[in-house]
């Protein structure tokens, strides 16, 4: 149990373009998920949180505007990267916490790799 | 500000023998510390974690890991090392401050060899 899903996991877009990535908790409902960004060789940088009706909470440095999160339902969260642009090309990773379960424990989907051109 | 450090970016072992991954942190109060697994093209996947209690954990494919106080580290081991076990290991601490926030290492890539 307790897993992620991600979709696409690649996408190539021209510059200008925006581009949409869906985060599922496919068995389990999630109160909270996260959203991550991966440079090569390079930790996890975390981007924002996404409570299921609210408002993301992003990081500091992170643009909410080019940055959109749309966490409709509980099994669901969306990242949009907005005008796309070659420095956002980066392996985006989502996480959820599970509803009723210790705060602490995420579960990581597979990642999308954004190639932009 | 708490912190996770991994000295190594690159560990080689050859299959069969033990494997240390080095992790040393900074927090403020008791920390919560994780260990996550990455393979190529893939999200994380927990290995373990240290909440309180023993000071060896165990965790899922063999791996354990040893949380010492007084040097403040959290090395992951495991006794046997298989070629299966390559791939980018991330330490991680629970935010003191914000109890759902992880911060993690720079990662360190280990390479066990036939």
């Amino acid at each position: 149990g307790a897993v992620v899903s991600q979709h696409p996991s690649w996408v190539i877009c021209k510059s200008g373009t925006s581009v949409k990535i869906e985060c599922r908790s496919l068995d389990f409902q999630a109160t909270t998920m996260f959203w991550y960004r991966q440079f090569p060789k390079q930790s996890l940088m975390l981007m924002a949180t996404s409570n299921e009706g609210s408002k993301a909470t992003y990081e500091q440095g992170v643009e909410k505007d080019k940055f959109l999160i749309n966490h409709a339902s509980l099994t669901l969260s969306t990242l949009t990267v907005t005008s796309a642009h070659p420095e956002d090309s980066s392996f985006y990773i989502c996480s959820a916490i599970r509803l009723l379960s210790p705060q602490e424990t995420q579960y990581f989907g597979p990642g999308t790799r954004l190639l932009v051109l | 500000a708490q912190s996770v450090a991994q000295p190594e970016d690159q560990v080689n072992v050859a299959e069969g023998n033990p494997l240390t991954v080095k992790c040393t942190y900074s927090v403020s109060g008791n920390p919560y510390l994780f260990w996550y697994v990455q393979y190529p093209n893939r999200g994380l996947q927990f290995l373990l974690k240290y909440i309180t209690g023993d000071n060896l954990v165990k965790g899922s494919y063999g791996f354990e890991a040893e949380f010492n106080k007084s040097q403040t580290s959290f090395h992951l081991k495991k006794p046997s090392a298989l070629v299966s076990d390559s791939a980018l290991y991330f330490c991680a601490v629970r935010d003191v401050e914000r109890t759902d926030k992880l911060i993690f290492g720079t990662g360190t890539r280990l390479q066990v060899f036939p």
